[in-house]
């Protein structure tokens, strides 16, 4: 398997304007996380998805984000409109449902808002 | 409060030294993750345990679950195991509670 797959790998956009970021998870996984990672927080988990699900979005910042799982393999995070302060690495992760199972984590998107 | 802790936060250590990580954590966590971030990089899981200690390389994870406790040691350190190690509670949903990681440096 290819591993979790992210694009883009950067993305640097301007105040205002909408970005999405997309995740494609491995394969028979059918739990799936989008994080988030700055210097000054660390990792922190926005939402993640049972069998495409939203389960938990109590990490999502405010209304401009946005994540939807339409089918098993394909997720989107979508920050409308960005803002500075959005600038960070997005990581996605996928596992098997259930706390014993390893988390695979995608490459990263490092957004930069201007 | 973070439910999960770790230490040192910095790590400096010299070509072959034996490294350990600590990691404790609260009431509420089943199991533990270790994963490891090259700068820049991206995020590998390197253990994954509920009980006991595994072994993988010149890594090796324990945990106490009675002290709510883990390690994670090097042996033989090298300067390519130097990255950011971060401890991760699961409990009983799918969700990781992080630690702040600890920077190691391993220096030749």
């Amino acid at each position: 398997d290819a591993g979790v797959i992210q694009s883009p790998r950067h993305e640097v956009t301007e105040m205002g304007q909408e970005v999405t970021l997309r995740c494609k998870p491995i394969s028979g996984h059918n739990s799936l996380f989008w994080y988030r990672q700055t210097m000054m927080r660390g990792l922190e988990l926005l939402i993640y998805f049972n069998n495409n699900v939203p389960i938990d979005d109590s990490g999502m910042p405010e209304d401009r984000f946005s994540a939807k799982m339409p089918n098993a393999s394909f997720s989107t995070l979508k920050i409308q409109p960005s803002e500075p302060r959005d600038s960070a690495v997005y990581f996605c992760a996928s596992s098997q449902t259930g706390f014993i199972y390893e988390q695979y984590f995608g490459p990263g998107t490092r957004l930069t808002v201007t | 409060k973070n439910e999960v802790e770790q230490s040192p936060q910095n790590l400096t250590a010299q070509e072959g030294e034996f490294i350990t990580i600590n990691c404790s954590y609260s009431v509420g966590i089943s199991a533990l993750h270790w994963l490891q971030q090259h700068p820049g990089g991206g995020i590998v899981s390197l253990f994954m345990l509920s009980s006991g200690k595994k072994k993988h390389g010149r890594l090796i994870a324990t945990i106490n679950i009675q002290e709510k406790h883990s390690s994670l040691h090097i042996t033989a350190s090298h300067p390519r195991d130097s990255a950011v190690y971060i401890c991760a509670g699961g409990g009983a949903t799918n969700k990781l509670i992080f630690g702040t990681g600890t920077l190691l440096a391993v220096q030749p």
